[in-house]
C-alpha cells in the first residue's frame, strides 16, 4: 500500500469546515484513497473513498489532486461529535490480504466551541 | 437495525486462559475481518475469512484461532500462547471489493 501522510492534529471551531489533507505521493493508478475515523473507544467508522473524481456523501467530501499525490477530506460543519482521530488510507480494490486497512497514526482532529 | 454486533466489550482474562471473543452481522457480507489495536497504534490484521469454511493468517495470527461456520458469524479466540494479548480488538465485514465496517471493538485485558 502507498504510503500517506497526515498531520498529527489538528483544531477547529464548531460550525467552521474542517479541511483535513493527506499526502500519498507514491499512489498506484489502481489505489484509492480511503477516509475512516476513530472516536475515541470505538470501532472505526467508514467516512468516504475515491479514486480520481472528488466524491461527496452526507458525511463529508474528499477533494482528489488531479495529479493524485494528495488528498483533502472537507467536514462542512463540524460539530463536537466530529472529534475523532482521522485516517488517510490508500489501498487497490480487492479481496484476500489486499484487502485489508493499514491504519497509520492518523490527524487528531479537535472540535472546540 | 443492520450492523455488526462484538461481544463482550469488556473482558478480562488471567493468564493462561483461552477466551473467545464474539463477533456477528446481520449485513449479508461475504468477507470478515479481525484486528487487533494496541494503545496509539494503527491496526493489525490477525485472520479474515472470504467465505463461510475458509479463512486466511493475516500479519499476527499466531496465539489466535478462529472459525467461520456461519455466515453471520466469526469468533476469535485468544490462546494461551499469545504473549501480550491485552488489547483492543475489532471486527469488520466487507461490502463487495470495498468498504469494510467495523463492530464497535472488545477491550481485553490479562490480568
Amino acid at each position: 500500500d502507498a504510503k500517506t501522510t497526515q498531520p498529527t492534529s489538528m483544531d477547529c471551531a464548531e460550525g467552521r469546515a474542517a479541511n483535513l489533507p493527506c499526502n500519498h505521493s507514491t499512489i498506484s493508478g489502481n489505489e484509492y484513497v480511503y477516509w475512516y475515523r476513530q472516536i475515541h473507544s470505538q470501532g472505526p467508522q467508514y467516512i468516504i473513498h475515491g479514486l480520481k473524481n472528488n466524491e461527496t456523501n452526507e458525511m463529508a467530501s474528499l477533494i482528489i489532486t488531479e495529479d493524485r499525490k494528495s488528498s483533502t477530506l472537507i467536514l462542512p460543519h463540524a460539530t463536537l461529535r466530529d472529534t475523532a482521530v482521522y485516517y488517510c488510507i490508500v489501498r487497490p480494490r480487492g479481496t484476500g490480504t489486499a484487502s485489508k486497512l493499514t491504519f497509520g497514526t492518523g490527524t487528531r482532529l479537535q472540535v472546540t466551541l | 437495525d443492520g450492523g455488526i454486533t462484538q461481544s463482550p466489550k469488556y473482558l478480562f482474562r488471567k493468564e493462561g486462559q483461552n477466551v473467545t471473543l464474539s463477533c456477528e452481522q446481520n449485513l449479508n457480507h461475504d468477507a470478515m475481518y479481525w484486528y487487533r489495536q494496541d494503545p496509539g497504534q494503527g491496526l493489525r490484521l490477525i485472520y479474515y475469512s472470504q467465505i463461510v469454511n475458509d479463512f486466511q493468517k493475516g500479519d499476527i495470527a499466531e496465539g489466535y484461532s478462529v472459525s467461520r461456520e456461519k455466515k453471520e458469524s466469526f469468533p476469535l479466540t485468544v490462546t494461551s500462547a499469545q504473549k501480550n494479548p491485552t488489547a483492543f480488538y475489532l471486527c469488520a465485514s466487507r461490502a463487495g471489493l470495498d468498504t469494510q465496517y467495523f463492530g464497535p471493538g472488545t477491550r481485553l485485558t490479562v490480568l
